[in-house]
């Protein structure tokens, strides 16, 4: 049971570059996430998907996109890449109803030179 | 808005001892509360949760009591081992219907023989 897949695991990007984290679940959770974790930080909600078809922006979505491609997955997109955006990503899914938990992807780690 | 408290790490404690981490959370409601754990190299999974007042969430020998007069919800264990270093992470959702979480910044447990 693979649970909730990302790749890529690592990434080294220069400034202005773009690219595409991937994640897709198997346990047919309705909705999915995606969080960036940053020392000190915790983790905040960029982009959420409640249910395939929809997608809303979280706490810090400025300069990401994310597609949700099928129930599956949930992609999420860097247009130019800033260093602020170095980080750990994680993607995360969930079933809708009484408070079920959230189950993690093993995180992409981004740096941004 | 919602938020999480929880004290800074990283706690140190040798094998046996007994552990404590505060969580505070100020909430809208009557949410959810769980402590996610995260090892080295890996995602976050769910370590135990609690859905309502006075709700004891237990797993691995921790446990968290939900006391919603004082919006707290410490986690507990009475001899840890060294298996259990890691960061550890309080967080909030919402009782009912689609989950989107807040997390607290984490906090690091080294655990030395």
């Amino acid at each position: 049971n693979a649970g909730v897949t990302q790749t890529p695991k690592f990434q080294v990007l220069k400034t202005g570059q773009s690219m595409t984290l991937q994640c897709a679940q198997d346990m047919n959770h309705n909705s999915m996430y995606w969080y960036r974790q940053d020392p000190g930080m915790g983790l905040r909600l960029i982009y959420y998907s409640a249910s395939e078809g929809t997608t809303d922006k979280g706490e810090v979505p400025n300069g990401y996109n994310v597609s949700r491609l099928n129930k599956r997955e949930f992609s999420l997109r860097l247009e130019s890449a800033a260093p602020s955006q170095t980080s750990v990503y994680f993607c995360a899914s969930s079933e809708v109803d009484s408070a079920y938990e959230a189950f993690f992807g093993q995180g992409t780690r981004l740096t941004v030179v | 808005g919602n938020s999480v408290t929880q004290m800074e790490g990283p706690v140190t404690l040798s094998e046996e001892a007994f552990l404590t981490i505060n969580c505070t959370y100020t909430a809208t409601g009557y949410p959810s509360l769980f402590w996610y754990v995260q090892y080295p190299g890996e995602g976050l999974q769910l370590l135990l949760k609690a859905t309502k007042a006075d709700d004891k969430g237990s797993n691995k020998g921790f446990e968290a009591t939900y006391r919603k007069e004082t919006t707290s919800f410490h986690l507990e264990k009475g001899s840890v081992q060294v298996s259990d270093s890691a960061v550890y992470f309080c967080a909030l959702g919402r009782n009912t219907g689609f989950q989107k979480l807040v997390f607290g910044t984490g906090t690091r447990l080294l655990v030395s023989p």
